[in-house]
């Protein structure tokens, strides 16, 4: 069974610039959550995916958008990159009985130059 | 709102010894309480968690926690540390609202040092 995949593994782009991260949940997940994790700090909430919309939302600005799609992959999207958004990005399921845990993905490395 | 607290950025134990890792929380709601380790380079893999019943929760690896609501804790305990314990421990909290689950909150981190 697969756990959480995502792609790519590392990226690297140029301020001002936008990037899309992906993610694919766990099998029978349905519900998908995103995260920044700068070095050296513990991972932030950027948004929570169901059902195809965005059900809650983190402290982080609109130039942080997703999208989720029928199959339950999500998209996480950056616009406007800036050098403070260099950081570890980490894709999270939990399934329809939700019973508290989260099942992380490797995460991608972005790094803005 | 919530938030954790974890004391001491970093620990350093001896081979063996007892292994003590401290979270404080603050929640709204009923808490969801987790812990999570993170080895270099790679994602988080849960370690143990709390949502409701018995307050002594024990997880992989030997791990245990226990939920004090007065003391609004969840400390993380190994009675014997082993060098593949070295690695980076975050502290988490959520919560359920509208009828689903919220995101984590994390601590800031935990980077545990195991001595030969």
């Amino acid at each position: 069974d697969a756990g959480v995949t995502q792609s790519p593994t590392h990226l690297i782009k140029t301020r001002g610039q936008q990037v899309t991260l992906r993610c694919s949940p766990k099998s029978g997940h349905d519900t998908v959550s995103w995260y920044q994790q700068a070095l050296g700090q513990g991972p932030q909430f950027i948004f929570q995916y169901y059902e195809e919309e965005e059900r809650q939302r983190g402290n982080f600005p609109d130039r942080f958008s997703g999208h989720q799609f029928p199959n339950y992959s999500s998209e996480l999207n950056v616009n406007a990159l800036l050098l403070g958004d260099s950081a570890l990005y980490l894709c999270a399921s939990s399934p329809l009985d939700y019973t508290g845990e989260q099942y992380f993905g490797p995460g991608t490395r972005l790094t803005v130059t | 709102a919530q938030s954790v607290t974890q004391l001491g950025s970093h620990v350093s134990v001896s081979e063996g010894a007892l292994v003590l890792l401290r979270c404080n929380y603050s929640s709204s709601v009923p808490p969801y309480l987790f812990w999570y380790v993170q080895y270099p380079n790679q994602g988080l893999q849960l370690l143990l968690k709390y949502t409701t019943g018995a307050t002594l929760v024990k997880g992989i690896n030997g791990f245990e926690a226990e939920f004090k609501k007065s003391e609004t804790s969840f400390h993380l305990t190994k009675p014997s540390a082993h060098m593949s314990d070295a690695a980076e421990y975050f502290c988490a909290v959520s919560g359920i609202s509208g009828g689903g689950a919220d995101g984590l909150t994390f601590g800031k981190g935990t980077h545990l040092i195991i001595q030969p």
